[in-house]
């Protein structure tokens, strides 16, 4: 069975730093892209990245580009996102997701992230 | 970027009625057009992919259509467990982007 996992969400300062990670089991993992995708309080669903099976692609929302770093370890089946220059609109539920065909066949239950003084 | 018009916000219907939601994109993105379901406290569920392909486990009642600009979620009769808030998401370009959400609501 499919399983997908988050961790590391929590209260952090504005202008501070966060690592978000995802476990994933129960398919191929180096053989798809993972995504992330956040849904802020109140809000709908926003795309943040993709990154490719082997990593050498990585797509980012321009809300985030140039703050947030999207890898995988594909020999721990593990995708991280390092999060920095936290703003408050980066307030959110992130969900790791396994990508399939361009669309999200699979989440997790997210990991909240508030980002607060 | 494209972006993806939902429309109604919300829909009040009850029980063994019919749904229908649109989801219309500011340019064409041929059939790459995913429709989510998405309930309080649990992970989204993809439902159609390419615009009209069921994905596994998705019931028969759930049907999707359209092409290039104008996309349509078809429920043909609601059962309970499907008042959800239904997201629409298109692949063809990149950045990928979601619609606002339809929210299906108990009348």
């Amino acid at each position: 069975e499919v399983q997908v996992v988050e961790s590391g969400g929590g209260l952090v300062q504005p202008g501070g730093s966060l690592r978000l990670s995802c476990a994933a089991s129960g398919f191929s993992f180096s053989a798809y892209a993972m995504s992330w995708v956040r849904q802020a309080p109140g809000k709908g669903l926003e795309w943040v990245s993709t990154i490719s099976g082997g990593g050498g692609t990585i797509y980012y929302a321009d809300s985030v580009k140039g703050r947030f770093t999207f890898s995988r370890d594909n020999s721990k089946n593990t995708v991280h996102l390092q999060m920095s220059s936290l703003r408050a609109e980066d307030t959110a539920l992130y969900y790791c997701a396994k990508d399939w065909n361009g669309y999200n066949d699979w989440w997790g239950q997210g990991t909240l992230v508030i980002v607060s003084s | 970027e494209v972006v993806l018009t939902q429309s109604p916000v919300t829909l009040s219907l009850s029980p063994g009625e019919g749904a229908t939601l649109s989801c219309r994109a500011s340019q064409t993105i041929g059939s790459y057009l995913a429709w989510y379901q998405h309930k309080p406290g649990q992970a989204p569920r993809l439902l159609i992919y390419d615009a009209s392909s069921r994905a596994a486990g998705t019931p028969a009642r759930f049907s999707g259509s359209g092409s290039g600009t104008d996309f349509t979620l078809t429920i043909s009769s609601l059962e309970p467990e499907d008042f959800a808030v239904y997201y629409c998401q298109q692949r063809n370009n990149w950045p990928r982007t979601f619609g606002q959400g339809t929210k299906v609501e108990i009348k």
